[in-house]
């Protein structure tokens, strides 16, 4: 257990449904962060939050919508989503930018 | 642009030897350079982290070195053990930032 607790561990969605990834922390971390990792692609940053604000968006598309309502939890609002969306989303947390925890990640499948 | 390169090759090793990753990076300027496990389906794990002002750290088996100048670092596990075998993730962070951003890693196999 690394204090960083992702649900659900699997999800399978269809396209036109909505959804919501949960993630919390529970460390006293002041960042938390959502990442993307695609079969055989880096892990790609996806949002970053410091202090409950969003500091990064890493270009993604508006059909994932982050939401920070405190410092210890947050959360990914899928809708829309295709396909080539399905990976594992992995959440971390990190005080300032010492090293990051991550969880265990959801494993999303978009049919 | 910022790039993260790290050998996509694993590197496949005799157990007892050690193992050495390389992690360089272009067009950035990283405040700390921060070395991660992964193993299949799982999140990583936070090894090692290392500041720009610092030339080495070590812990335990693991050592790390940073070359600000070369824009590099190295990742050693000495006395390697077919446990250490894993995707080794090298990432980056800048001092006025959170981005932590990761390069696509090097598999490891070390063989018994």
């Amino acid at each position: 257990e690394t204090g960083v607790t992702q649900t659900p561990r699997h999800l399978v969605m269809g396209m036109t449904n909505k959804k919501s990834l949960k993630c919390e922390q529970h460390l006293g971390h002041n960042a938390m962060y959502w990442y993307k990792q695609s079969a055989k692609k880096p892990l790609e940053l996806m949002f970053v939050y410091n202090f409950k604000e969003q500091t990064e968006n890493n270009s993604v598309p508006s059909r994932f919508s982050p939401e920070c309502p405190n410092s210890s939890h947050l959360f990914l609002h899928l809708h829309t989503l295709q396909p080539e969306d399905s990976a594992l989303y992995l959440c971390a947390s990190s005080q300032d930018r010492e090293e990051a925890f991550f969880g265990q990640g959801t494993r999303l499948t978009v049919v | 642009s910022q790039k993260i390169e790290q050998n996509s090759e694993a590197l496949n090793i005799q157990e007892g030897k050690t193992a050495t990753l390389t992690c360089n990076y272009t067009n950035y300027s990283p405040a700390y350079l921060q070395w991660y496990r992964q193993d299949p389906g799982r999140g990583p794990v936070f090894l090692l982290l290392i500041r720009e002002n610092e030339k080495e750290k070590r812990k335990e088996r693991l050592k790390v070195t940073f070359d600000t100048t070369l824009k590099q670092s190295l990742f050693h596990i000495t006395a390697s053990q077919p446990a250490d075998s894993a995707t080794y993730l090298c990432a980056l962070v800048g001092d006025s930032s959170y981005k932590l951003i990761f390069g696509s890693g090097t598999r490891l196999l070390v063989r018994p």
